[in-house]
């Protein structure tokens, strides 16, 4: 899963299968959490996202997952498509500060 | 409805340069904060702009320095361009300043600085 570090996770999964990315954060302050997805070339792009009071957040064929007591979050990707391969981001933001990054897991989705 | 737009898409730049780079952020947002993202990265804070003041600054040296315009676009310059100074400089837009509020990135300008 993803976390602060030199290397770049991989995940590769086959079209159809079930994605789930994972995210450690870092700050047990942090309420609010987004979900980014990044091609190649491309700036981030907004996926979903979810505050502290929530356990659980559902977009379309997207997923969000909040487990507070460990610092974790998971996004789950339902029924994959190539499109979908990228770089995900999970980004984490305690009141009144910026966003902090992770490296990020770079999603393969093998047609 | 435009999204965050930046220009130039690339610069290529040698050491000891200046550049400029500019943004405007979405339509309804007042806030423009700037990362930089070295390859195989997650984007790092450099600064945030609300109300044409600096309100936050990440860890980066004063060569980083920016400016908020009153229809809220922004520029970040960077002087005295070192080599590590080469990625990709991603703007973002949000509303208000007080956290909490869904970021949106425009797609980025990379710089190369030789």
């Amino acid at each position: 899963g993803e976390s602060v570090g030199l290397h770049l996770p991989t995940l590769s999964v086959q079209e159809g299968d079930n994605s789930i990315i994972n995210c450690a954060y870092s700050n047990s302050a942090s309420d609010y959490f987004i979900w980014y997805k990044q091609e190649s070339g491309k700036g981030p792009q907004f996926i979903i996202d979810i505050r502290s009071n929530m356990d659980k957040r559902q977009g379309q064929r997207v997923t969000v997952l909040l487990n507070k007591t460990v610092k974790h979050l998971s996004l789950q990707i339902a029924a994959t498509q190539p499109g979908d391969s990228a770089v995900y981001f999970c980004a984490e933001n305690y009141p009144g500060n910026q966003f902090y990054f992770g490296t990020g897991t770079s999603l393969t989705v093998i047609p | 409805d435009a999204g965050v737009t930046q220009s130039p898409t690339h610069l290529i730049k040698t050491r000891g340069q200046q550049v400029t780079l500019r943004c405007s952020p979405k339509s309804g947002h007042d806030t423009v904060s700037w990362y930089q993202q070295a390859l195989g990265q997650g984007p790092q804070f450099i600064f945030q702009y609300y109300e044409e003041e600096e309100r936050q600054r990440g860890n980066f040296p004063d060569r980083f320095s920016g400016h908020q315009f009153p229809n809220y676009s922004s520029e970040l310059n960077v002087n005295a361009l070192l080599l590590g100074d080469s990625a990709l400089y991603l703007c973002a837009s949000s509303w208000g300043t007080g956290g909490g509020e869904k970021l949106f990135f425009g797609s980025g300008t990379q710089l190369s600085v030789l």
